[in-house]
């Protein structure tokens, strides 16, 4: 049974391009979460997904970034015109059931994604 | 959400008893405590969960006292291979939205 996976563990863009993240949840899994992690810092909540539905953007800064999970395929974090300051780790968590009241442990995390932005 | 406060970084040897201990001073009624290990290179892994007193598992246990606004996370005979970052977490409702702080980092020497 496969983890979750993310690739390109990592990615190297220069300032104005685009950067795609892709995050395929583990099998069964329904439910999918954006973090990011700055160097030397913990994790921030970005964006939690359904299938085809955005349940919780408030982390996700206002412009430039997007996510989706499609139907079919894996979920997808874009950054548009990329800057220096987005440079840090993506985590991708998925989960089986929705998350309840003060549980965290159903979520189980991927690699990561590194992205560097020259 | 509440702010918890861990020490940024612990020594140990190999074969101790580890003890992090997490301050959560405005933990709320419904919060969970929970814990996660971080290797470098790596996403978060969670380790332990509990609410009140005492929680063991086959990793770790967790202490937690009556008045909650602390938690101590106690890491049994340590390896070098338990060299990472450790996090403690208090959950608000729909517990994915809880804060990641700088976790304590954890470096057992042979």
């Amino acid at each position: 049974n496969a983890g979750v996976m993310q690739n390109p563990r990592h990615l190297v863009r220069r300032r104005g391009q685009e950067a795609r993240l892709r995050c395929s949840p583990m099998k069964g899994h329904s439910h999918v979460y954006w973090y990011r992690q700055l160097p030397e810092e913990g994790l921030k909540f970005m964006v939690y997904l359904q299938k085809e539905n955005i349940i919780d953007e408030s982390g996700m800064p206002k412009e430039r970034f997007s996510a989706e999970f499609p139907k079919e395929g894996p979920s997808i974090l874009r950054i548009q015109q990329v800057v220096r300051g987005d440079s840090a780790a993506y985590f991708c968590a998925s989960s089986e059931l929705p998350p309840a009241e003060g549980d965290t442990d159903t979520q189980y995390f991927g690699p990561g994604t590194r992205l560097t932005v020259l | 959400l509440a702010k918890t406060t861990q020490p940024i970084s612990m020594d140990s040897y190999e074969g101790q008893e580890v003890n992090i201990t997490c301050s959560h001073n405005n933990i709320a009624t419904n919060d969970y405590i929970t814990w996660y290990q971080q290797f470098p290179s790596q996403g978060p892994r969670f380790i332990i969960q509990g609410y009140k007193t005492k929680v063991t598992n086959e990793v770790a246990s967790l202490f937690i006292p009556a008045d909650r606004k602390s938690s101590t996370l106690s890491l049994p005979r340590v390896s070098l291979s338990d060299t990472a970052v450790y996090y403690c977490l208090v959950g608000d409702t729909g517990g994915f939205k809880t804060i990641f702080g700088a976790g304590t980092r954890l470096f057992v020497k042979a």
